[in-house]
C-alpha cells in the first residue's frame, strides 16, 4: 500500500478486556516497529520484527501485551486483560530494512474504561 | 542506553517570528539525530535528520536543525513561521540510521496570527 495502516483507528475497551490492534505495513518492508505514545509523551519503543521474527521485545510493558507477525507482512499487538494504564495511543512503523528510515501509521487510540 | 530531553513542552510563538525548540540528548554510544511532525490526528512524519557530515541539516519546509557534538543538542529553528507550522514536534535518536528511536517528550509548537 501507499503507506502503513493502522486499524481501528480508535478502541474503546472495558477494564479486563482483551484487545487485537492491526498493522500493515508498505508492501516490501522486512522491518515492523510498535511504539506505545501516552497522553501528553513522546512515542516508548515495544517491539521490533525483521520480517517473521521478533528480535526484540525488551519494551513490551507486562506479559499481558503480546505481538506477532506471522507471515512476515501483518502484524497484530494483543493486549489481553486490558487496564487503564493501557490507555495511549499504539504507533507502528515499518522500514525496508533494520537500518533505514522508518515510515508511521497514523495509531490507534486506544481508550480504557 | 539513550535519553532525549526537550525542555520546552510548549512553544508559542506569533506568525512570521523566529522559534528555537531545544532537543538534548545523553547516549553512550554514537547516535544519529532526527526530528519528527506531529500535525493533529496524523502520523509521525520525519522532518530532518542527522546522520553525518554537515553539522547543519535542512528539511524542504525552511526548518533547520545542528548538530552540536560537545553540547548534545540538536536544536531546531525557523526564522519564520506560519500558522501551518503549528503541530507537535519531536526529538530522537538512533544508533542506527533510521528506527529503533527513542523519542523525547515532545514540544507543541503554536503559532498564532
Amino acid at each position: 500500500g501507499a503507506g502503513v495502516s493502522q486499524s481501528p483507528r480508535y478502541k474503546v475497551a472495558k477494564r479486563g478486556q482483551d484487545v487485537a490492534l492491526r498493522c500493515d505495513p508498505i508492501s516490501g518492508h522486512v522491518s515492523l516497529f510498535w511504539y506505545q505514545q501516552a497522553l501528553g509523551q513522546g512515542p516508548e519503543f515495544l517491539t521490533y520484527f525483521q520480517n517473521e521474527a521478533q528480535l526484540d521485545k525488551s519494551g513490551l510493558p507486562s506479559d499481558r501485551f503480546f505481538a506477532e507477525r506471522p507471515e512476515g507482512s501483518v502484524s497484530t499487538l494483543k493486549i489481553q486483560r486490558t487496564q487503564q494504564e493501557d490507555s495511549a495511543v499504539y504507533l507502528c512503523a515499518s522500514s525496508s530494512d533494520w537500518n533505514t528510515e522508518a515510515f508511521f501509521g497514523q495509531g490507534t487510540r486506544l481508550t480504557v474504561v | 542506553a539513550q535519553s532525549v530531553t526537550q525542555l520546552d513542552s510548549q512553544v508559542p510563538v506569533f506568525e512570521e517570528a523566529p522559534v528555537e525548540l531545544r532537543c538534548n540528548y545523553s547516549s553512550s554510544v554514537s547516535v544519529y539525530l532526527f526530528w519528527y511532525v506531529q500535525y493533529p490526528n496524523q502520523g509521525l512524519q520525519l522532518l530532518l535528520k542527522y546522520l553525518s557530515g554537515s553539522t547543519l541539516v535542512e528539511s524542504i519546509n525552511g526548518f533547520e536543525a545542528e548538530f552540536n557534538k560537545s553540547q548534545t543538542s540538536f536544536h531546531l529553528r525557523k526564522p519564520s513561521v506560519h500558522i501551518s507550522d503549528t503541530a507537535e514536534y519531536f526529538c530522537a535518536v538512533s544508533p542506527n540510521a533510521g528506527n529503533m528511536l527513542t523519542f523525547g517528550g515532545g514540544t507543541r509548537l503554536m503559532v498564532k496570527p
